[in-house]
């Protein structure tokens, strides 16, 4: 059974035009993350939440902004998609850390292409 | 982020051999490490984990080690298949990163039947 869902698969954007990626989990997980993963590089963390904690990492540009209505589900908001930002989007989630960390799992990725 | 890097961008094994694959990290602060597969077009997959108190750990087929002096992470993979054909990454967290989870530059592997 899906753990980590991402909707939609692939998405095409036109240059400029916002979009959304939406992702859902049913692991109950206190902590969601997204990552931007282009093509023969490492997933490069975005911003995660913690709860309702938003956690914006230093390097990451304004247009990208993220939602979390509730424990389920969080989003990728990019204001005004640029050609460079053409990649596979990954969310992850895992059970915030306490005294040990724990793995993430990770969705199958939303394949963003910008026209 | 954390610095997290592997050693060999790609490998090629026979069909059957072991396969090693290496990263290094730069926070002394690490405590957690995680190998990831990824297959092409897919997110990454689990693979196997470590904490700073343990050098190794065995899983099925795969095996990983830990040596903090030098800061070096290894996945060894046994009989390695056509199925093992992916690239690998390690992943990193420690107590100075919060819940952030820092990967490396990733290996190709591929298997040659």
């Amino acid at each position: 059974d899906a753990m980590v869902i991402q909707n939609p698969r692939y998405q095409v954007t036109q240059f400029g035009k916002p979009v959304t990626l939406s992702c859902s989990q049913t692991l109950n997980h206190n902590v969601m993350y997204w990552y931007q993963q282009k093509s023969s590089q490492a997933p490069k963390l975005l911003f995660h939440y913690y709860d309702k904690d938003f956690n914006n990492e230093a390097d990451t540009p304004d247009n990208f902004q993220s939602r979390r209505p509730n424990t389920s589900f969080c989003f990728l908001d990019i204001r005004s998609p640029g050609l460079g930002d053409a990649a596979m989007y990954l969310c992850a989630t895992s059970r915030d850390r306490g005294d040990y960390f724990y793995e993430q799992y990770f969705g199958p990725g939303t394949r963003l292409t910008v026209t | 982020g954390e610095s997290v890097g592997l050693h060999l961008p790609t490998l090629s094994v026979q069909e059957g051999d072991n396969s090693i694959i290496n990263c290094a990290y730069s926070n002394s602060a690490s405590d957690y490490f995680i190998w990831y597969k990824q297959e092409s077009g897919k997110g990454p997959q689990f693979i196997i984990d470590i904490r700073s108190n343990m050098d190794k750990r065995q899983g099925q087929r795969v095996t990983v080690l830990l040596n903090k002096t030098v800061k070096h992470l290894s996945l060894q993979i046994a009989a390695t298949q056509p199925g093992d054909s992916a690239v690998y990454f390690c992943a990193e967290a420690g107590s100075n990163t919060g819940n952030q989870f820092y990967f490396g530059t990733g290996t190709s592997l591929t298997v040659i039947p």
